[in-house]
């Protein structure tokens, strides 16, 4: 699975459209791009999933550029209830969980 | 509720002992991720077990042992317990094996205290 690099931390105030990158150089041709968001003491909860170019969905869109090696999650006009970790992950869909790595993901902090 | 269901939510106990925390699939996922994350730290993976066998592992001690039943719920045990894992411990199940490329569906967790 390709490891990947977001940053530690991000702020953002109420209202605004946030994005979080994240780098995966060593993307595999089969490998999948999934983002997850936790809070705390609460399991990880899906958000969105893409393999190339854009996807978008109730909650938040994702960009893929052509070569694969970064990708963003974007969160539209975000809340004080978007206050979490985001994680990246990257891995294809039937090959196991080896060297699954969640890493520390992204903490969002949302201020009014 | 993501249909992924965790027993206990909360299990104290003393260093030296064995615990077994137990996790139910969403109804069709083959797969069972084990996961610990201690306060204010990553998620790291622990093992994985698809359709009963085991799939792949992470960073699990040789004293963390689990296992699928043919009814597809797992069990993790945690034996010789040290202070150090006080953690939460969460499952997550999938209907695929890719782990990373899958879409996981993450239970409660189970927080565990050794004093």
């Amino acid at each position: 699975l390709a490891k990947t690099t977001q940053p530690i931390s991000m702020d953002s105030y109420e209202g605004q459209e946030v994005n979080i990158t994240c780098s995966h150089n060593n993307i595999a041709t089969n490998d999948y791009i999934t983002w997850y968001q936790q809070f705390p003491s609460q399991g990880p909860r899906f958000i969105i999933q893409g393999y190339k170019t854009k996807v978008t969905n109730e909650v938040a869109s994702l960009f893929i550029p052509a070569d694969r090696k970064s990708s963003t999650l974007s969160l539209p006009r975000v809340s004080l209830s978007d206050t979490a970790v985001y994680y990246c992950l990257v891995g294809d869909r039937w090959g196991g969980a080896n060297n699954l790595f969640f890493g520390t993901g992204t903490r969002l902090t949302v201020i009014p | 509720d993501s249909g992924v269901t965790q027993t206990p939510k909360h299990l104290i106990t003393a260093t030296g002992q064995r615990v077994t925390l137990r996790c139910s699939p969403r109804s069709g996922d083959l797969s069972v991720y084990w996961y610990q994350q201690s306060l204010d730290q990553g998620l790291q993976f622990l093992i994985q077990y698809y359709n009963g066998e085991e799939r792949a592992k992470g960073n699990i001690l040789e004293r963390f042992s689990a296992q699928q039943f043919p009814d597809l719920h797992s069990e993790l045990n945690l034996s010789s317990l040290e202070l150090g894992d006080s953690a939460l411990y969460f499952c997550a199940s999938s209907v695929d094996s890719g782990g990373g490329g899958g879409t996981q569906y993450f239970g409660p967790g189970t927080r565990l205290t050794v004093l």
